[in-house]
């Protein structure tokens, strides 16, 4: 079985300049988390979404906005880019989003870079 | 508010010896408390996980913590290192329950020398 996947690997993008990140969880699974990674530090969470709903939002500012798909893939949105959102996003999947019993599946990231 | 401090960024250790890394937690509820792994390049990967049963928990790859409420601690270790074992180290923390966000350290990253 495929596991959890994340599209693009790499991103180069200006500041102002609006992104999408997609991920694709494992089959089956019906939540997804979205991580922010920052260079040297450990992941930071920004959303989970379960049965297409927002279930937890991190301490990120508006201009972070997500979205989960009928077959429960998703999408995380960056408006107004900044150089401070460069970093690495990561997506995690599980079967119904108890973060505490289950075990997280993550993907290899998106490195975004904002120049 | 949870947290978890892990002391030390970087942990140097020769193959065979005793590996170490160290985490403490602050939390007013019981802690949900993990360790997860992180090659380069990749993703994270879930080494154990603590969720209030036995105290002394073992992972995959011969990882094995210990949750000390007292010391309101969860350290990491491995008897032997191998050079496979190089990585990062996060520990990480949530409550219980259906608690969705799950807080992570700052990582500690683990060199092997041959």
């Amino acid at each position: 079985d495929a596991g959890v996947t994340q599209s693009p690997t790499h991103l180069i993008k200006t500041r102002g300049q609006q992104v999408t990140l997609r991920c694709s969880p494992i089959s089956g699974h019906k939540s997804v988390s979205w991580y922010q990674q920052v260079l040297g530090q450990g992941p930071q969470f920004i959303f989970q979404y379960y049965e297409k709903e927002e279930r937890g939002r991190g301490n990120f500012p508006d201009r972070f906005s997500a979205r989960q798909f009928p077959n429960y893939s998703s999408e995380l949105n960056v408006n107004a880019l900044l150089l401070g959102d460069s970093a690495l996003y990561l997506c995690a999947s599980s079967f119904r989003g108890q973060g505490a019993y289950e075990k997280l599946f993550f993907g290899s990231g998106t490195q975004l870079s904002v120049l | 508010a949870q947290s978890v401090t892990q002391l030390g960024s970087h942990v140097s250790v020769s193959e065979g010896a005793l590996v170490l890394l160290r985490c403490n937690y602050s939390s007013s509820v019981p802690p949900y408390l993990f360790w997860y792994v992180q090659y380069p390049n990749q993703g994270l990967q879930l080494l154990l996980k603590y969720t209030s049963a036995a105290t002394l928990v073992k992972g995959i790859n011969g990882f094995e913590a210990e949750f000390k409420k007292s010391e309101t601690s969860f350290h990491l270790t491995k008897p032997s290192a191998h050079m496979s074992d190089a990585a990062e180290y996060f520990c990480a923390v949530t409550e219980g329950g259906s608690a969705s966000k799950i807080i992570f350290g700052s990582g500690t990253r683990l060199s092997i020398r041959p």
